[in-house]
């Protein structure tokens, strides 16, 4: 059973770049699997971010694509997500995901446990 | 971009079936999925493919789709079965996925 962890600061400042990982245990990050984030703000639903393979290939939101980075650490198992001129705005639970991916689409069958963050001086 | 469409709440008595429909002009060739959302939880899976239940989920779980819209029923509804409920799918280019809006269900 795969079991995801997110990681990172839980409070940052408007305009700087917000930074999270996930580690991986239970499985390989270099399986057939995709490694997704998505995001929830508060009160609101849910938000699809982008994901990654680990030979590195990404797909991103077109709504988030330029301020976001989603790159993969095999050595350590693990993912990560940066989004640059953060606001206000993307304050909201991170949750890192694992993908399968099909002829005819995708699914997230596991998903960690989300961690707040909060985007405020 | 691409969009999935779900009514924002459906309301049913206990042991009535709940539908929560999702509409979105690529679903006839894109599987849709189900997640269920309690207050402060990880959303948990519930439907994949369009009608296959995890083997953890209760068969009143089940799940259809048929041209652009797919639908999450729940016969005999628990109030254990209140919550969000998100579809989420992949858009006609195969490159981005996307959530619906969601649909709170109450059950009282």
């Amino acid at each position: 059973q795969v079991q995801l962890q997110e990681s990172g600061p839980g409070l940052v400042k408007p305009s700087g770049t917000l930074s999270l990982t996930c580690a991986v245990s239970g499985g390989s990050i270099s399986s057939s699997n995709w490694w997704s984030w998505v995001r929830q703000p508060p009160g609101k639903g849910l938000e699809w971010i982008g994901e990654i393979y680990h030979s590195g290939s990404t797909n991103y939101n077109p709504s988030l694509k330029s301020r976001v980075t989603i790159s993969v650490d095999k050595s350590k198992n693990q993912f990560s997500l940066k989004v640059s001129s953060v606001t206000a705005a993307d304050t909201a639970v991170y949750y890192c995901a694992r993908v399968l991916i099909t002829t005819a689409g995708a699914g997230i069958d596991s998903w960690g446990q989300g961690t707040l963050v909060t985007v405020s001086s | 971009s691409y969009e999935l469409t779900q009514p924002p709440s459906v309301s049913v008595s206990p042991g009535q079936t709940a539908r929560i429909t999702c509409s979105g002009d690529a679903l006839p060739k894109k599987y849709a999925y189900w997640y269920q959302q309690k207050s402060g939880q990880a959303p948990v899976l519930v439907i994949y493919e369009d009608s296959k239940r995890p083997s953890w989920i209760p068969e009143r779980f089940s799940g259809s789709s048929s041209g652009t819209m797919a639908t999450l029923t729940i016969s005999g509804a628990q109030v254990e079965d209140e919550g969000d409920y998100y579809c989420y799918s992949t858009d006609s280019s195969g490159n981005h996925r996307v959530f619906g809006g969601g649909t709170k269900l109450t059950v009282l």
